[in-house]
């Protein structure tokens, strides 16, 4: 079955440090999301693409960046990760079907991390 | 920009319905998405409307008025396993992107 898979699930990490959080989907899909979901707030759109090499930023793109080198994965990168970057992160994806009215996102399990 | 408003929690008891208003004041509207997420999971599909009217999908339901700004979704005979958060989100005319409200905790009481 086709699905979307995050790494880590978990992550600690240090303020400062590179962190990358992997995003893989076996959905074919060409659209592919990050957000970060925190208390109060709801979940944020970071980034987004529409297919490869193509990237945008979304609300709250600030400190992170991505890169879409093939359809099915889309990382997400914190160039120098800051406390204010806890938070859990969901990629999702997403594609116009044959027979659908719209383009459901399809959410991966998320990865929840911690910056110290 | 994008406002979207739900009420942060609910509660109900077994079996009853339970009414999850969304208003949306958004530069643009090409549909109305519900998602479920339960506590430590991933968001799930629930159900979509695009134009004004109900959409009946078994327990769950999802209404829509444009003109209004305003959805709900209607859950009927409440289970226990109802018991999740619930996101209303808008789809942003001639593209992809989803804005999500901030969730709806519903718990369900025996």
């Amino acid at each position: 079955d086709a699905e979307i898979t995050q790494s880590p699930r978990h992550k600690i990490t240090e303020t400062g440090r590179q962190v990358t959080l992997a995003c893989h989907q076996t959905w074919n899909h060409n659209n592919m999301f990050w957000y970060r979901q925190d208390l109060g707030h709801g979940l944020r759109l970071i980034h987004y693409s529409y297919g490869v090499q193509d990237t945008n930023k979304g609300e709250v793109s600030d400190g992170y960046s991505v890169s879409r080198s093939n359809t099915e994965d889309l990382p997400l990168t914190l160039e120098s990760a800051a406390s204010s970057q806890t938070s859990v992160y969901f990629c999702a994806s997403s594609e116009f079907l044959a027979g659908s009215a719209t383009d459901t996102q399809y959410f991966g399990p998320g990865t929840r991390l911690t910056v110290l | 920009g994008q406002n979207i408003d739900q009420p942060t929690e609910m509660t109900a008891t077994e079996g009853a319905i339970v009414q999850i208003n969304c208003t949306y004041q958004t530069s643009g509207f090409n549909g109305l998405f519900w998602y479920q997420q339960h506590a430590g999971e991933a968001p799930t599909f629930l159900s979509y409307n695009v134009l004004d009217g109900l959409e009946e999908k078994g327990r769950f339901s999802s209404f829509l008025s444009r003109s209004k700004g305003y959805s709900y979704l209607l859950l009927k005979e409440l289970q226990m396993k109802d018991s999740a958060s619930y996101l209303c989100a808008v789809r942003s005319p001639n593209d992809y992107k989803l804005s999500f409200g901030a969730g709806t905790t519903v718990t369900v009481r025996a």
